[in-house]
């Protein structure tokens, strides 16, 4: 089954221990991306990735890294979480943006106290 | 910077009503405008895509329209189900760049038995 799968579902951490969501798909996408949703805000882009070693930054960068060593993957990584990255994250690929379609990740929803 | 708007924020109708969901967008260099469902705690299912090209796609119950001219999008639902409840988003690829989506905020849906 053609899928983004993003782990863990669930996260609750403490501020400053430094984490990674992963995210894996399993349809050859070139292009990746890392998204927040919070509640009055909508979803808002943190950073994409045009393919393997290709990464640019979204709306909402500050607090996230990322890296695209495979085609397949695409972690997020919190280097030092705050409680105001407490949000619901999805991962999305597509083939090509702008004229496929996004295949969604079930999202994971971080807590950071 | 593109925005996306939605209208209405929540919907609520009885079972077998045809409705209309509204998305406009301020920017009409799009590449593309997709429609999505998101069930509560659960990520988002891709509906429909329309192209900057096309006027309209057609999925079962559920019709797209796009008129880039005025800014807006449409989503049309016939014969409601309890069972299409959920938040429908709608987002704009572009013009910024084709890897940029821009999301609204969505409307919520509830349909009654």
């Amino acid at each position: 089954e053609a899928q983004v799968t993003q782990n863990p579902r669930y996260l609750i951490t403490v501020t400053g221990k430094k984490l990674t969501v992963t995210c894996s798909q399993n349809m050859n996408h070139e292009y990746m991306s890392w998204y927040r949703q919070d509640p009055g805000l909508g979803l808002r882009q943190i950073y994409y990735s045009m393919n393997v070693e290709v990464t640019d930054k979204g709306d909402v960068p500050e607090g996230y890294k990322v890296s695209r060593k495979e085609k397949r993957n695409f972690p997020l990584i919190l280097e030092s979480p705050s409680p105001n990255q407490t949000s619901l994250y999805f991962c999305a690929s597509t083939v090509s943006p702008g004229h496929y379609g996004y295949t969604f990740g079930s999202g994971t929803r971080l807590t950071v106290v | 910077k593109q925005e996306v708007t939605q209208i209405p924020a929540a919907l609520s109708v009885p079972e077998g009503e045809n409705l209309v969901l509204n998305c406009s967008f301020t920017d009409s260099a799009i590449y593309n405008l997709q429609w999505f469902r998101q069930d509560p705690g659960k990520g988002l299912t891709s509906l429909l895509l329309i192209q900057s090209s096309q006027r309209e796609q057609t999925s079962g119950r559920l019709n797209a329209s796009l008129d880039k001219s005025s800014g807006r999008s449409t989503l049309y639902i016939a014969a409601s189900q309890p069972g299409d409840s959920a938040t429908y988003l709608c987002a704009a690829s572009g013009p910024s760049g084709y890897s940029t989506l821009t999301f609204g905020k969505g409307t919520m849906l509830l349909v009654s038995p």
